[in-house]
């Protein structure tokens, strides 16, 4: 089973709807982060989280909210979703020791 | 914006050693060079990082310049699975981890 999952996959939705994107981990790291990707370019951070009690605002948050809801899930909304937040979303954990990110699989979202 | 630059696109042939060079001559001597590469629009996955030292892994060797200004990821034996979006990154080791992405590399292996 993969280490980090993410719900949905694929979503399609209309401007102004609300849409909540789930990220749940297994392996146990307190850090938890939200990426955007637009075609061609790098993965942008949008909010990132050290414990369930800390959520910090990443490089682009406009237009964005978190809950952590427990160690192992972390939650991305967007409140009235609008066509130019079409990307691809990742979910990531850190590992402190190792000092690397393990990423989700991704989910594909077209806001129409 | 990123702090490295890489080229947008290299070709390989399968079974070669595919070397992918990054420039990060604005690094401070706090900074790490990480490379992490992208499959397809799968999640990213890390390879290697390092600070001044040569390193290897089972994936990759990572060679950094002494003036620490470059950087070469070599794949020994590339093979088809290793076409990807190969991205080189600098990042201070603290708490934060802000990773900056720039556009990366396409590496294709050819048969």
């Amino acid at each position: 089973d993969a280490d980090v999952t993410q719900t949905p996959r694929n979503r399609i939705t209309k401007t102004g709807k609300r849409i909540m994107l789930e990220c749940s981990q297994t392996k146990g790291h307190d850090r938890m982060y939200w990426y955007r990707q637009d075609p061609g370019l790098g993965l942008r951070l949008i909010y990132y989280s050290f414990d369930v009690k800390d959520i910090n605002k990443g490089e682009i948050s406009d237009g964005y909210s978190v809950s952590r809801q427990a160690q192992a899930k972390f939650s991305l909304s967007l409140e009235s979703a609008i066509p130019n937040q079409t990307a691809l979303y990742f979910c990531a954990t850190r590992d402190r020791v190792l000092d690397t990110q393990y990423f989700g699989p991704g989910t594909r979202l077209t806001v129409l | 914006d990123a702090k490295t630059t890489q080229p947008p696109s290299m070709d390989c042939a399968e079974g070669r050693a595919a070397n992918l060079p990054c420039n990060h001559s604005t690094i401070s001597g706090n900074e790490y060079v990480y490379w992490y590469r992208q499959i397809h629009s799968q999640g990213p996955q890390y390879i290697i990082h390092g600070l001044k030292n040569n390193e290897t892994n089972e994936m990759a060797s990572l060679i950094i310049t002494e003036d620490r200004k470059s950087s070469t990821l070599i794949l020994p034996h590339a093979t088809l699975r290793d076409t990807a979006v190969y991205y080189c990154i600098v990042r201070l080791w603290d708490s934060n981890y802000q990773l900056i992405w720039g556009a990366g590399t396409k590496l294709i292996i050819k048969p």
